[in-house]
């Protein structure tokens, strides 16, 4: 068990819908980073954030947002849905930034 | 259209026997590595890291090998074992950013 949760485990919906998944970081995490694993694209950075702040950015797209709250959990919300965007998507947490980030177990997002 | 499977390499080796996974990072700016291992369902997990200055780093059973001059980053697991079997990633950070990039990861199959 690496200390981060997120939730739901399994998401159906169906296209056009909004989505939200949540991540709670390990104790005393500060950074959390979001990730999105397909079958044809492997593990891709979404955004990072680093105690409440965006910290870096990469492949997300516009429908997709993501937030931190001061409680340190972050949010991630899809929306628009579309059948490419079906996934794993996991979420990271790190203390600093700069150290080695710990996964969690990822939601199953299946758009159908 | 049809999403297609990641196409992964793939390393099988016998039970007892020593492993080695090979990756080639892209950016030589990149002064951070990672490997992870992810299990069917699961999400990845940390195994080792390794800084730019260093060249060797070892742990328990796992060995991570860094040659800078050709941008080649290898893992080395001693007498592999069934519960070893899972893919392998290899992931760079570079200086100032904060996000992970992964490799496309390497299937290891342990046979007994």
């Amino acid at each position: 068990d690496s200390g981060v949760t997120q939730t739901p485990k399994h998401l159906i919906t169906a296209t056009g819908q909004r989505v939200t998944l949540r991540c709670s970081p390990r104790s005393g995490d500060l950074s959390v980073y979001w990730y999105q694993q397909s079958l044809d694209q492997g593990l891709q950075f979404l955004i990072q954030y680093y105690n409440g702040e965006e910290r870096a950015k990469g492949n997300i797209l516009e429908r997709f947002s993501a937030q931190q709250f001061p409680d340190l959990h972050s949010e991630l919300n899809l929306s628009s849905l579309e059948l490419g965007d079906s996934a794993l998507y996991f979420c990271a947490s790190s203390h600093d930034g700069g150290t080695e980030a710990f996964f969690g177990q990822g939601t199953r997002l299946t758009v159908v | 259209g049809e999403s297609v499977g990641l196409h992964l390499p793939t390393l099988s080796v016998q039970e007892g026997d020593n492993s080695i996974i090979n990756c080639a990072y892209s950016n030589s700016a990149s002064d951070y590595f990672i490997w992870y291992k992810q299990e069917s369902g699961k999400g990845p997990q940390f195994i080792i890291d390794i800084r730019s200055n260093m060249d060797k780093r070892q742990g328990q059973r796992v060995t991570v090998l860094l040659n800078k001059t050709v941008k080649h980053l290898s893992l080395q697991i001693a007498a592999t074992q069934p519960g070893d079997s899972a893919v392998y990633f290899c992931a760079e950070k570079t200086g100032g950013g904060n996000k992970l990039t992964f490799g496309t990861g390497t299937q290891l199959k342990v046979e007994l």
